[in-house]
């Protein structure tokens, strides 16, 4: 069964530092596809970046990277330049690629701090 | 606009009672998804659909049932609410199992 863990639970950072979160995954699955989502103070949730197994180019959108390490399961999410908005709650995802759904499993969390 | 709504917003239940979480969206997405948000579980997956028409258990689906009744609206519904089920409920929708996107969530307190 697929699964996803976050190990950090909250960081702080300084204001316009770059910062890494981790996310490892378990699948049996040889082809996936792996979510970074951002939940803030509100609550609303919103879809960040998205990086496809079979792509060995880690995906950046804006001020997001991700360092995708498949050989330890890995995938981190990197903001650069943070800004005090970038306070909220990161979750990982995961979903496999085979055709017997589109079940998406999350982490619990990663909260992030950002102080001026 | 936003694409997915969830009503109600809040909601307070007894116990025994039956429970509606409605959800709609404009976005013509296929797929649609309820979550329950617990803290330090992230989202769990209660039940999703594919299309007007059907429904699927998720990964945590005792207690849930789910309708969807057209492409736009998918229900979850609490047929004998209990106090373990006062959490945030979150529908979602996506396409091609890629990326979702969420409503606002419900808040429900089951007493």
């Amino acid at each position: 069964a697929q699964k996803v863990t976050q190990t950090q639970t909250s960081i702080s950072v300084m204001e316009k530092t770059t910062v890494t979160m981790d996310c490892v995954y378990e699948t049996q699955d040889s082809s996936y596809f792996l979510f970074w989502y951002k939940q803030t103070a509100s609550g609303e949730i919103v879809f960040l970046i998205r990086q496809d197994s079979y792509k060995k180019e880690n995906a950046t959108v804006g001020h997001y990277s991700l360092n995708f390490q498949k050989p330890k399961s890995s995938i981190g999410l990197i903001i650069t330049a943070t800004q005090i908005e970038d306070s909220a709650v990161y979750f990982c995802a995961m979903r496999e690629g085979g055709t017997g759904g589109y079940k998406v499993v999350f982490g619990s969390g990663t909260r992030l701090l950002v102080s001026p | 606009e936003a694409a997915v709504t969830q009503s109600p917003r809040n909601k307070v239940a007894v116990t025994g009672g039956k429970v509606t979480l409605s959800c709609n969206q404009t976005n013509n997405h296929n797929n649609m998804y309820w979550y329950r948000q617990d803290t330090g579980h992230g989202l769990r997956l209660i039940h999703y659909s594919y299309g007007a028409g059907s429904t699927e258990k998720g990964d945590i689906p005792d207690g849930y049932k789910a309708s969807r009744p057209s492409q736009e609206n998918f229900s979850l519904i609490l047929e004998l609410a209990t106090p373990s089920q006062t959490s945030v409920y979150f529908c979602a929708s996506g396409t091609g199992g890629y990326e979702q996107y969420f409503g606002p969530g419900t808040r429900l307190t089951v007493l």
